[in-house]
């Protein structure tokens, strides 16, 4: 989940098991999440996507889940490997001034044993 | 393709100082961002432009200034450098405003002594 601290809540999963990465958001005017992946030393990589009139999307071994009822975000990875070791955000983004802003959360560390 | 490069990746300044990091993406993209991040927490945007000409307020911009210099380049400057803006800062730009699929630079780390 995200942490309210300075420490990163840290996931460590067995390589070739599923993760799940979870996000509590706030703004109930949010309508589109947005996955990112931080790899270390880089800048985030966009991973998928979904908006408010959703409650599931799929993409290449990921899969996110929408509950809006409790604010509730969640990012599946389906057969993890190495390479998915990262820190993984998620953001929002609501209409305000015509324009759209991220407001992102503070990041799940995910290590993968191998 | 380079998508979005920033420069410098590194830089140390003394208090009082002045840097300006620069940004440039190679993407036709209409919107522009400004974001930092400090340990342990999401990133924060600081200023962002939806368009070339013009550029707006985000979360935290006391303490910096940007110049959306044409459609490729956006400029973030901080005229009296504070140990507080010690942080990691990205550059990001999306292909319209109402877009929020963002692509990121590398990064810039700037520590302020």
């Amino acid at each position: 989940g995200e942490s309210v601290g300075l420490h990163l809540p840290t996931l460590s999963v067995q390589e070739g098991d599923n993760s799940i990465i979870n996000c509590a958001y706030s703004n109930s005017a949010s309508d589109y999440f947005i996955w990112y992946k931080q790899e270390s030393g880089k800048g985030p990589q966009f991973i998928i996507d979904i908006r408010s009139n959703m409650d599931k999307r799929q993409g290449q071994r990921v899969t996110v889940l929408l509950n809006k009822t409790v604010k509730h975000l969640s990012l599946q990875i389906a057969a993890t490997q190495p390479g998915d070791s990262a820190v993984y955000f998620c953001a929002e983004t609501s209409p305000g001034a015509g324009s759209y802003q991220l407001t992102f959360g503070k990041g799940t560390k995910l290590s993968v044993i191998p | 393709n380079a998508g979005v490069t920033q420069t410098p990746k590194f830089q140390v300044l003394k208090t009082g100082q002045s840097m300006t990091l620069q940004c440039a993406q190679d993407m036709n993209h209409n919107s522009m961002y400004w974001y930092r991040q400090d340990p342990g927490m999401g990133l924060r945007l600081i200023y962002y432009s939806a368009s070339e000409g013009t550029t707006d307020k985000g979360e935290v911009p006391n303490g910096y200034n940007v110049s959306r210099l044409n459609k490729r380049e956006f400029s973030l400057r901080l005229e009296s450098a504070a140990p507080s803006q010690t942080s990691v800062y990205f550059c990001a730009s999306s292909r319209m405003e109402a877009l929020p699929e963002a692509f990121f630079g590398q990064g810039t780390r700037l520590t302020v002594v």
